[in-house]
């Protein structure tokens, strides 16, 4: 069984990096033609697709995001993560991580809450 | 880009069929088979309960059922129970190689 946790930060300042990390287990993580993804939730509100990357390395971004956006991947970690830089009050948010295809995620993370304050 | 649209709430008895609509462009779910629904319970991660517009994942019941007609995909849920209640969304392969998910759907059951 397929199993996706985040870790990171649960507090970040504003203008920093917000940096997150996904730890995959219970399936080979380069072995397949998934895309690894990471969604995100503002507090009370619907989902936000952030992007995702295969496992070859090719990324995709939502492009209101993409500026500030980095999803990176180390198969020998079986780990992928997310880069969000330039933080502001508004990327505080549930941070999803999830394991799929092209065009939908079949297993996802818990989620982590990321808070950005000073 | 922008977030599909989905009826904020949809409601039913115990055992009705419901079904939530979601709205985009022919760039997005007019344009492509790959239309994906998710249900969310609160506190809870989402969980893909149709993909690829009316296919179910295993373990799926099959009370869920996916369509789409133009820009418009929809999510029917028949018999419906009481561990329905949740929030659905739905997403879509989008002609920019990006997903876009829909605004959601509270589900309540009376």
């Amino acid at each position: 069984q397929v199993q996706l946790q985040e870790s990171g930060p649960g507090l970040v300042k504003p203008s920093q990096t917000l940096s997150l990390t996904c730890s995959v287990s219970g399936g080979s993580f380069s072995s397949g033609i998934y895309y690894w993804s990471w969604i995100r939730q503002h507090p009370g509100k619907g989902l936000e697709w952030i992007g995702y990357i295969y496992y070859r390395g090719n990324s995709y971004y939502n492009p209101s995001l993409k500026s500030r956006v980095t999803i990176s991947v180390d198969t020998s970690k079986n780990q992928f993560s997310l880069r969000l830089s330039s933080v502001t009050a508004a990327d505080t948010a549930v941070y999803y991580c999830a394991r799929g295809e092209m065009t939908y995620s079949d297993y996802w993370g818990q989620g982590t809450l990321v808070t950005v304050s000073s | 880009q922008s977030a599909l649209t989905q009826p904020a709430s949809v409601s039913g008895s115990p055992g009705q069929s419901i079904t939530i609509s979601c709205t985009g462009t022919s760039s997005d779910v007019g344009g492509y088979k790959y239309v994906s629904w998710y249900q969310q319970h609160p506190g809870k991660a989402p969980k893909l309960m149709i993909y690829a517009v009316n296919n179910r994942p295993s373990g799926v019941s099959n009370r869920f059922s996916g369509s789409k007609s133009g820009n418009t995909a929809s999510l029917t849920i028949s018999g419906l129970q009481a561990e329905d209640e949740a929030d659905y969304y739905c997403s879509s392969y989008t002609s920019s190689d990006t997903l876009v998910f829909g605004t959601g759907t509270k589900v309540t059951v009376l």
